[in-house]
């Protein structure tokens, strides 16, 4: 079957750096999606990734790999507004998105 | 950057009543729009994939009498709560597909709507 997993809840404080990990077991594999949900409101897209690396937009990163079925999401110089949760989504041979539980960020001043 | 709107927002029905939820890309034409369903603390379940012109696709479990799917045009698509019942209670989320899409397309999602059924 496919799964996706990441953590369920992670804490952080203002101003530091937090790391969201992401690993993935798909039927096949075209790309890998990082949203932002706030709670209540729908997912906003953050980051894709295809190729093997690192994307830098901002305070915020996404890294993939492919061989190990693996991503991250960075987020420096956390803000209180980043408290929200992370989904990560892949869209598999089928061009379906596969959608993670999400992983709550908590971020304390 | 692609809009979609989904409306209501919010709504409070009766047990037993049916409810009408719209989601309409704004500048895009979109082939296919997906419903989504989450409940508190979870992460969002794929309900059915919309395509314009033609029947829904449900995933497994979805019943698809109690959830009515329309998409009559490529701008247009409409989730009905038929009978609704307390279990029914949830945040629904529309996303949509632009028709150019590729790979590294991103779903655009509109608002959602929290519906509470009494």
């Amino acid at each position: 079957g496919q799964n996706i997993d990441q953590p369920t809840e992670m804490t952080a404080t203002e101003g530091a750096i937090v790391q969201i990990n992401c690993t993935y077991q798909t039927s096949g594999f075209n790309g890998l999606f990082w949203y932002q949900q706030h709670a209540g409101e729908a997912p906003t897209f953050l980051s894709y990734n295809v190729l093997d690396g690192l994307e830098e937009k901002g305070r915020f990163s996404s890294f993939l790999s492919r061989s190990k079925g693996y991503s991250y999401l960075l987020l420096k110089e956390l803000q209180m507004k980043d408290s929200a949760s992370y989904l990560c989504a892949v869209r598999d041979s089928n061009y379906q998105l596969i959608w993670g539980a999400g992983t709550k960020l908590i971020i304390k001043p | 950057g692609a809009v979609v709107s989904q409306h209501p927002s919010r709504v409070i029905c009766k047990s037993g009543t049916s409810v009408k939820i719209e989601c309409r890309s704004l500048d895009f034409q979109a082939t296919t729009m997906f419903w989504y369903r989450q409940f508190p603390k979870q992460s969002l379940m794929l309900m059915a994939t919309s395509n314009e012109g033609s029947k829904a696709t449900y995933e497994q479990g979805v019943e698809k009498d109690k959830f009515l799917i329309n998409h009559a045009s490529l701008t247009l698509s409409t989730l009905t709560v038929t009978s609704a019942h307390p279990e029914d209670s949830s945040f629904y989320i529309c996303s949509a597909e632009d028709t150019e899409r590729q790979a590294s397309s991103p779903l655009h999602f509109g608002n959602g709507t929290r519906l509470t059924v009494t």
